[in-house]
């Protein structure tokens, strides 16, 4: 069974520069995540999709960062214009349903100059 | 609000030694909580899910307990070896916020061969 993939897995970009993340969950998953994983610090949380529909974006900062899931697959996470304290892993996971194991992907690595 | 903390902030032992990692949590209202391990670059790996009536899981040289009243669980693992090194953390699904899981900061574990 494949996993949760991600990508890209590394970028680089200045300030004020715009970045969109890529995510496919596993096959038939209906639940999404998107956290944002600061290095030292554990995952937070920024929005949780089921299906195509949003259950909690509420740690979403949403004057710079938006997320979509329009077929209740793959899902994008934009952030637009970047800050400094945006360098971090957005990780992206999934589920059968809210209250499974979460598999994680392998994340991608935003760092901000 | 629910929150979430893992003592110690790192550990290192010497190969063969048992130990035991500490997951604190300060609402016991909770859905289920997970440990999951987390390589240097990686996304994390899921490793137990414990659901809120069950007070342990095991899982090969793997075990962890929970104690909702008190607000704790922990991660035994025995016999460490090397490839044991990681960062563990724990995660709980609450209850009552949303059920999107609250992550601690981890445990960064070295084993010394």
């Amino acid at each position: 069974e494949a996993g949760v993939a991600q990508s890209p897995r590394y970028k680089i970009i200045e300030k004020r520069q715009s970045v969109a993340f890529w995510c496919n969950p596993i096959s038939g998953h209906a639940t999404l995540y998107w956290y944002q994983q600061i290095l030292g610090q554990g995952p937070k949380l920024l929005i949780q999709f089921q299906n195509n529909g949003v259950v909690d974006d509420s740690q979403l900062p949403k004057d710079r960062f938006s997320a979509e899931r329009l077929k209740g697959v793959d899902s994008t996470l934009k952030i637009q214009p970047a800050k400094l304290e945006d360098s971090a892993v957005y990780l992206c996971a999934s589920s059968y349903h809210s209250g499974n194991t979460i598999y994680f992907g392998e994340g991608s690595w935003l760092t901000v100059v | 609000k629910q929150e979430v903390t893992q003592i110690p902030a790192a550990l290192s032992v010497p190969e063969g030694e048992n130990l035991v990692l500490n997951c604190s949590f300060t609402d016991s209202a909770i859905y289920n909580l997970q440990w999951f391990r987390q390589d240097p670059g990686k996304g994390l790996t899921s490793l137990l899910l414990i659901q809120s009536s069950q007070r342990e899981q095991t899982s090969g040289r793997l075990n962890a307990s929970l104690d909702k009243s008190s607000g704790r669980s922990t991660l035994y693992i025995a016999a460490s070896q090397p490839g044991d090194s990681a960062t563990y953390l724990c995660a709980v699904r609450p209850r009552n916020y949303g059920q999107n899981f609250v992550f601690g900061p981890g445990t960064r574990l070295s084993v010394l061969p």
